[in-house]
């Protein structure tokens, strides 16, 4: 079973709103990541969990917050987003901190009025 | 550091045509190699991979990729196109042994025509 799920599928909020994103994976991967992906655009990397602690922050925003409650499940908590942060939100899962082929979940399309 | 270049964001072929899609890669280590797919409103999927061994690697979906070392590149290749096709097609690099951050070329879109 090579799955990432991802929830929810869609979401729409406001800038005042505070909203999660989720993701879970049952593989025992033991890094997991964030991507941001825009129309037309390849995923950019936003953090990388590996054995649920945070070890690459790409600078993002502190309106997103993730968080790794254990090794199966990845949170973003968003808060007073901007509408140019709507935008496909992915998860990937990885074997390891250096193992290579990363798996993508279906992605939360997010909109932000 | 690693860095990927795809010739050509949009390719356009006939149903049952050949596939070409370019990818050169740039890596100050050996690299991994990776190409993935995305359908419309959907994640990413792995197509196929390289990380050592064999150059010529077959993927899903009737795809395959051979790793050239000496013209640093990663072409994907499908013998006949099928409508189902249809899709952003992304390269990507991993330095081996090297950091957690996969670099991801720009995409390519794949048109197929009846």
């Amino acid at each position: 079973d090579t799955e990432v799920t991802q929830t929810p599928k869609h979401l729409v909020m406001g800038m005042t709103n505070k909203k999660s994103l989720k993701c879970e994976q049952h593989m025992g991967h033991r890094a997991m990541y964030w991507y941001k992906q825009k129309a037309k655009k390849p995923p950019e990397l936003m953090f990388v969990y590996s054995y649920e602690k945070l070890s690459i922050n790409e600078s993002v925003p502190s309106r997103f917050s993730p968080e790794c409650p254990n090794s199966s499940l990845l949170n973003l908590h968003l808060h007073a987003l901007q509408p140019e942060d709507s935008a496909l939100y992915l998860c990937a899962s990885t074997l390891g901190d250096r193992a290579e082929t990363q798996y993508f979940g279906p992605g939360t399309r997010l909109l932000v009025l | 550091a690693q860095s990927v270049t795809q010739l050509g964001s949009h390719v356009s072929v006939s149903e049952g045509a050949l596939v070409l899609l370019r990818c050169n890669y740039s890596s100050s280590v050996p690299p991994y190699l990776f190409w993935y797919v995305q359908y419309p409103n959907q994640g990413l999927q792995l197509l196929l991979k390289y990380t050592t061994g064999a150059t010529l690697v077959k993927g899903i979906n009737g795809f395959e990729a051979e790793f050239k070392k000496s013209e640093t590149s990663f072409h994907l290749t499908k013998p006949s196109a099928h409508m189902s096709d249809a899709a952003e097609y992304f390269c990507a690099v991993i330095g081996w042994g090297g950091s957690e951050k996969l670099v991801f070329g720009k995409g390519t879109k794949l048109t197929v025509n009846p």
